[in-house]
Parts: structure tokens; C-alpha cells; sequence
């Protein structure tokens, strides 16, 4: 299974700032995911993020608010913009192994917005 | 719309005795089923699947059991040891398409 790493794990941010969470893969992948997951919640996919091509993005998540980035097949970025503390969430990337349909998560990263 | 549904928030369990973590599903179209096991500051990690061309799936401790007429997938821990304590989610999905549907989840405690 593939190796994720985030950064940062966590923050504490200020309403109306952006974070940028990186997301890193030790091994190249078509696709990448992005999820949040809220208190108590389930997890919920904001975009898939195909190397070479504008994320596609679930239902209730817009490019304005979260826009992401992936310029390589091992690297992507989601950011999370002019933030209010209903964004308070921990957000997940994760891979998908195309052979075993399977996906792979991150560490996450614990966002707190004051 | 909530298509995968864990209705128990928590299971208490002993150490030793069967952990049963059910999950329920609305549409007849998934055919792969997961169930993801994660500790609190990490990501969820996989932990066992089925097809729905199989009604059990067994590794080790773990047995997954799906019932198509029903809808409901469960999963078998046994015997339990404490370092099961975690949340679990359940996920449904279409072979040919990515995206992932999850549970709430069921957070579990083994005591010793």
C-alpha cells in the first residue's frame, strides 16, 4: 500500500484566512482524494484531483472555497479559503489502488478556525 | 442522503468475547464493500473487504459478512483484544466508479 503524509497535521486558524494542506505519496497515482471529516461525522469526499486536469468536486464544495492543486502524479494540495469555524474539520487525502479498489489515507490534518 | 449507515455509535466489548460492528446500505448498485478501522490522529486504515459476489470474507480475526437482500454488511472480530479499541467505518462503492461512500462510523471499546 502506498505511503501519505500531510502537512501540517493540525492548525489553529483565524476566520477569514486560507490554509494550504499538502499531500504527499511515495509512489505515483492517477488519482488522488480529498475527504473532511467533521465531528462525529462520516467522511466526506470533497474532490477527486486527476493529475493534468481540474479537480472534480462533490456536490456542495466549490473551486472558489477549496480549490486544489496537483502538479506531479505523487503531490497535491487542497486549500481551504476565507475560513469561518464550520470549516473546523479534519481533512484526509487519500490514493486509490486501482487493483484492489482499494483507497489509502493520509495522517489527516486537524483544522480548528476561531 | 446518508447511503451507508452504521446506526450504532458505540459497541462496549470484553476483552476475548465477539465484536459484531454492523452497517447498512440503501443503494443496490454498490457492489464492493470496506471496512476501515481508525485511531484517533491518524487516518483511517484498511481492514478487510467484500465483492458482492461473495457473501463472507475471513482474515484472521476479521470476517466480513454481506446480505444483499438485506442491505447489511457486518463485521466479526474474535476474539477482541484491546488494541481493537478504534472507530470503524464501513464504505460501499461501484467497481467502476471511484468514489466512496462511509458510515459514520462505530467507535469500539475492548476492555481488558
Amino acid at each position: 500500500s502506498a505511503v501519505i503524509s500531510q502537512k501540517p497535521s493540525r492548525d489553529i486558524c483565524q476566520r477569514g484566512t486560507s490554509l494550504t494542506i499538502q499531500c504527499q505519496v511515495d509512489s505515483q497515482v492517477t488519482m488522488m482524494f480529498w475527504y473532511r471529516q467533521q465531528p462525529g461525522q462520516s467522511l466526506t469526499l470533497i474532490a477527486t484531483a486527476n493529475q493534468g486536469s481540474e479537480a472534480t468536486y462533490e456536490s456542495g464544495f466549490v473551486i472558489d472555497k477549496f480549490p486544489i492543486s496537483r502538479p506531479n502524479l505523487t503531490f497535491s494540495t487542497l486549500t481551504v479559503s476565507n475560513m469561518s469555524p464550520e470549516d473546523s474539520s479534519i481533512y484526509l487525502c487519500s490514493v486509490e489502488d486501482a487493483l484492489n479498489y482499494e483507497q489509502y489515507f493520509g495522517p489527516g490534518t486537524r483544522l480548528t478556525v476561531t | 442522503d446518508q447511503q451507508v449507515k452504521q446506526n450504532s455509535p458505540s459497541l462496549s466489548v470484553q476483552e476475548g468475547r465477539i465484536s459484531i460492528l454492523n452497517c447498512d446500505y440503501t443503494n443496490s448498485m454498490f457492489d464492493y464493500f470496506l471496512w476501515y478501522k481508525k485511531y484517533p490522529a491518524e487516518g483511517p486504515t484498511f481492514l478487510i473487504s467484500i465483492s458482492s459476489i461473495k457473501d463472507k470474507n475471513e482474515d484472521g480475526r476479521f470476517t466480513v459478512f454481506l446480505n444483499k437482500s438485506a442491505k447489511h454488511l457486518s463485521l466479526h472480530i474474535v476474539p477482541s483484544q484491546p488494541g481493537d479499541s478504534a472507530v470503524y467505518f464501513c464504505a460501499a462503492r461501484r467497481y467502476n466508479f471511484n468514489k466512496f461512500y462511509f458510515g459514520s462510523g462505530t467507535k469500539l471499546n475492548v476492555k481488558p
